[in-house]
């Protein structure tokens, strides 16, 4: 059983480009969460999905960043345009789902640079 | 708001036990739990506990909970230069669909030879 998968695990981007995150969650589970890591410091919430719906956003930034979980595929996080600020550790976890201790698995996460 | 504070740095030596500790202020925190993130590396969970609960032992790791005081900790028996991590302290509420989860800053942990 494979565990919370994320890619790519390093990625570089220019100022301006996108940068597109992917999370496979463990299998059997519906639930997506993001948190953000920036340099020396803790995890911040971003944003908490189910499959095909936005349950709570209240972490993300209201420009540039956006996210989904499809009814097929991966969760993707997008950032648009991505400034020097951007340059963080972006982890995904996912959870079964409502009646459990949420106890949530994560991914090894993606490290975003931006030059 | 919600918020979860933990010292940022403990240095132990190998064979001592280490105890970490995190206050929190969400009354409302159904689960605590505790993470740990190795350099360069996701997180991992260890253990966590029920706000019903004061005490969770789990072979060398043992979880304190003083619900009235908001404060948690997290003893490490033994420790050994394997543990050298941070440690992060997470709580999550059950208010609804409210399951992000709130996070200290990290305990960053050396243990000495």
């Amino acid at each position: 059983n494979a565990g919370v998968m994320q890619n790519p695990r390093h990625l570089v981007r220019r100022r301006g480009q996108e940068a597109r995150l992917r999370c496979s969650p463990m299998k059997g589970h519906s639930h997506v969460y993001w948190y953000r890591q920036l340099p020396e410091e803790g995890l911040k919430f971003m944003v908490y999905l189910q499959k095909e719906n936005i349950i709570d956003e209240s972490g993300m930034p209201k420009e540039r960043f956006s996210a989904e979980f499809p009814k097929e595929g991966p969760s993707i996080l997008r950032i648009q345009q991505v400034v020097r600020g951007d340059s963080a550790a972006y982890f995904c976890a996912s959870s079964p789902g409502s009646g459990t201790n949420n106890e949530q698995f994560f991914g090894p996460g993606t490290r975003l640079t931006v030059l | 708001g919600e918020d979860v504070e933990q010292s940022l740095f403990l240095s132990v030596r190998e064979g001592d036990s280490s105890v970490i500790n995190c206050t929190y202020t969400d009354s409302s925190s159904t689960y605590l739990y505790w993470y740990k993130q190795e350099p360069g590396a996701g997180l991992q969970l260890l253990t966590y506990i029920f706000s019903n609960m004061d005490m969770k032992q789990d072979q060398r790791l043992t979880v304190l909970l003083n619900k009235k005081d908001k404060h948690l900790s997290l003893r490490i028996a033994d420790t050994q230069t394997g543990d050298s991590a941070i440690y992060f302290c997470a709580e999550t509420g059950n208010a609804g669909n409210n399951r992000k989860l709130i996070w200290g800053l990290g305990t960053s942990l050396a243990v000495n030879p």
